[in-house]
């Protein structure tokens, strides 16, 4: 079982859906988690963190479940320029390293 | 405050050839990640420095790469004697301690 996984889609939405993707961990001591945004041929950025409690920015919330090792990111009314590939980030307790999802594609068409 | 900086941004080179590929991290960070990543595939972690020191190398081959981060100047991903199979984008990435990680924008490797 890989450590993180995620569906690789490619999600192919209209504009103005909600989309929502899971990302799975294997490591139940995992401490942190992220989502990152890679468009084409760039570099990833950082989207945002995922907390217990969950956390919303804008059009954008992030949800963790330790219980059964997921977090999960939900898009609202999204727009075009929402296109890009989805990175699931987790950094194990030891903090090393942190490993990341081969990622979710996302293609929001008009 | 400038970001993260890798240069060069392209670099080619024939098989056999030798490739360094530079990254100087955000000012104020003292960490930094390198990672691969292969055409439509997802970002590999390669290794992880701190200044004049290695901290893991846990995902770099052992043969031809190696990497550093001296106390003064940019970090160092060196791949010796290339083959096609290097040809990727290398991502370096800088934090403080070890929190969120900020990405430059890539080397792209082209072997011949």
């Amino acid at each position: 079982r890989k450590e993180v996984e995620q569906d690789p889609g490619p999600f192919n939405v209209p504009e103005g859906a909600t989309v929502a993707f899971n990302c799975t961990y294997s490591n139940s001591a995992s401490q942190s988690f992220f989502w990152y945004r890679q468009d084409c041929r760039k570099e990833p950025k950082l989207l945002m963190s995922v907390y217990s409690s969950g956390n919303e920015d804008g059009r954008f919330t992030a949800q963790l479940n330790r219980a059964s090792q997921y977090i999960s990111l939900l898009i609202r009314d999204s727009k075009l320029s929402d296109s890009a590939t989805y990175l699931c980030v987790v950094t194990p307790s030891s903090a090393s390293k942190i490993i990341f999802g081969s990622g979710t594609r996302l293609s929001i068409r008009p | 405050n400038a970001g993260v900086m890798q240069n060069p941004r392209h670099l080619v080179r024939r098989r056999g050839q030798e490739a360094r590929l530079r990254c100087s991290p955000m000012k104020g960070h003292s960490h930094v990640y390198w990672y691969r990543q292969l055409p439509e595939e997802g970002l590999k972690f390669m290794v992880y420095l701190q200044k004049e020191n290695i901290i893991d190398e846990s995902g770099m081959p052992k043969e031809r790469f190696s990497a550093e981060f001296p106390k003064e100047g940019p970090s160092i991903l060196r791949i010796q004697q290339v083959v096609r199979g290097d040809s990727a984008a290398y991502f370096c990435a800088s934090s403080i301690q070890q929190e969120t990680q900020y990405f430059g924008p890539g080397t792209r490797l082209l072997v011949l």
